[in-house]
């Protein structure tokens, strides 16, 4: 299994950014999948997940309105598009399978965003 | 959906036996068996340690285990090894079919 994120990097306070996870070694369709982040000296926080189709979503309240999480199957990839970002957004954001009962089987090492002027 | 509760820190010595406690409420840890722990060592990808309260996926040593009373769950890590030193975290889902993680805890093995 190899979960590779991409698209972190420095973006000022109020725009916007798109993560995305290339996902390999298992099957895509089988499986919800998550991001989770970590901010700078805090823990884990999860932000959404999606079920297999994309029918549906979960955000954290912290996010809400603001982060869209998405999928494309056919091309094994898991997408968070970002708006409205702010200071406290800024975070190492980690893509996960939610492969076994509401828990997370496999990471990837995460992309850093950083939100500042 | 506030974090659960965990304690900051723990230590213990090679061999000695060390718990973590974990916890939430009526609408998370204390509503279902789907929690899990993490392992997280700084810089590298969290690694699941357990999962459905009790479970470890392959790999896991037996050392590790997990155990869950009304709202408080607990990781046990039995014979501690230098290697077990790291952060450590509690999962739960939700009843807003969310999950949430609890603050973190920091694993020394003196």
């Amino acid at each position: 299994v190899e979960l590779v994120e991409s698209g972190g990097g420095l973006v000022q306070p109020g725009g916007s950014l798109r993560l995305s996870c290339a996902a390999s070694g298992f099957t895509f369709t089988r499986d919800w999948m998550s991001w989770v982040r970590q901010a700078p000296g805090k823990g884990l926080e999860w932000v959404a997940n999606v079920k297999q189709d994309g029918s549906q979503k979960y955000y954290a309240d912290s996010v809400k309105g603001r982060f869209t999480i998405s999928r494309d199957n056919a091309k094994n990839s898991l997408y968070l598009q970002m708006i409205s970002l702010r200071g406290e957004d800024t975070a190492v954001y980690y893509c996960a399978r939610d492969g076994l009962a509401a828990a997370l089987t496999d990471w990837g090492r995460g992309t850093l965003v950083t939100v500042a002027s | 959906q506030s974090a659960l509760t965990q304690p900051a820190s723990v230590s213990g010595s090679p061999g000695q036996s060390i718990t973590i406690s974990c916890t939430g409420t009526s609408s998370d840890v204390g509503n279902y068996n789907l929690v899990s722990w993490y392992q997280h060592h700084p810089g590298k990808a969290p690694k699941l340690m357990i999962y459905e309260v009790t479970n470890r996926p392959s790999g896991v040593p037996d050392r590790f285990s997990g155990s869950k009373s009304g709202n408080t769950a607990s990781l046990i890590i039995f014979g501690l090894q230098p290697e077990d030193e790291a952060d450590y975290y509690c999962s739960s889902y939700t009843t807003m079919s969310t999950q949430v993680f609890g603050g973190g805890t920091k694993l020394t093995v003196l």
